[in-house]
């Protein structure tokens, strides 16, 4: 099993909803990451977090908001989402960046549903 | 900007066969390589990494990989495939700064009893 947790494991909400996503690891890891991966498709980075601050963003909407108010904890906030952004969102940690051969660690996935 | 082709989209065996996926990838820097394994309904797993040293690299399962540098390739490899096997794979590389990790199209590999 995974040692990287995320909640919820499926989550259906409206275009004017707000919600968010929770990701959580104790591997004591330093770099978090949200990837997006849609039917049949290749996971998608979307963020970067080294040491608790942004380090990459991918030109992601801004209707999706990261947080990270700790080392272990990693949130994605969600606010007037399109049924397009429907997906698997996953979270991922890893020791370092920049760490030769650190792989990443990746959790269950959310399944959203944007209706 | 890294990138990786996995050319096989979808692959089907027998259960005994050997297998071969292959994975190209394309970046300028030291590279880190690395094959995960997407199992029906389960998390992204790692197979096997490649950073430095022999090019020749194994990993779970009776999973191996070998990195060709003048061929840009990181193709992985089994003997001899199970039921258990059917799963989707993904080739990914990693940046030299450390911080980005590439996915391939991934290739889903069925096999049959």
């Amino acid at each position: 099993d995974t040692e990287v947790t995320q909640t919820p494991k499926h989550l259906v909400m409206g275009m004017t909803n707000k919600k968010s996503l929770k990701c959580e690891q104790h591997m004591g890891h330093r770099a978090m990451y949200w990837y997006k991966q849609k039917a049949k498709k290749p996971p998608e980075l979307m963020f970067v977090y080294s040491y608790e601050k942004l380090s990459i963003n991918e030109s992601v909407p801004s209707r999706f908001s990261p947080e990270c108010p700790n080392s272990s904890l990693l949130n994605l906030h969600l606010h007037a989402l399109q049924p397009e952004d429907s997906a698997l969102y996953l979270c991922a940690s890893s020791q370092e960046t920049g760490l030769r051969g650190s792989p990443l660690h990746f959790g269950n996935g959310t399944r959203l549903t944007v209706t | 900007a890294q990138s990786v082709s996995q050319h096989n989209h979808h692959v089907i065996l027998s259960e005994a066969a050997s297998l071969e996926l292959g994975c190209n990838y394309s970046y300028g820097g030291t590279v880190n390589l690395f094959w995960y394994v997407q199992y029906p309904g389960q998390h992204l797993q790692l197979l096997l990494k490649y950073f430095s040293g022999d090019p020749l690299v194994k990993g779970i399962k009776g999973f191996e990989a070998e990195f060709i540098k003048s061929k840009f390739s990181f193709n992985l490899r089994k003997p001899s495939v199970q039921w258990s096997d059917t799963a989707e794979y993904f080739c990914a590389v990693k940046n030299n700064a450390g911080n980005m990790l590439t996915f391939g199209g991934g290739t889903r590999l069925m096999v049959k009893p």
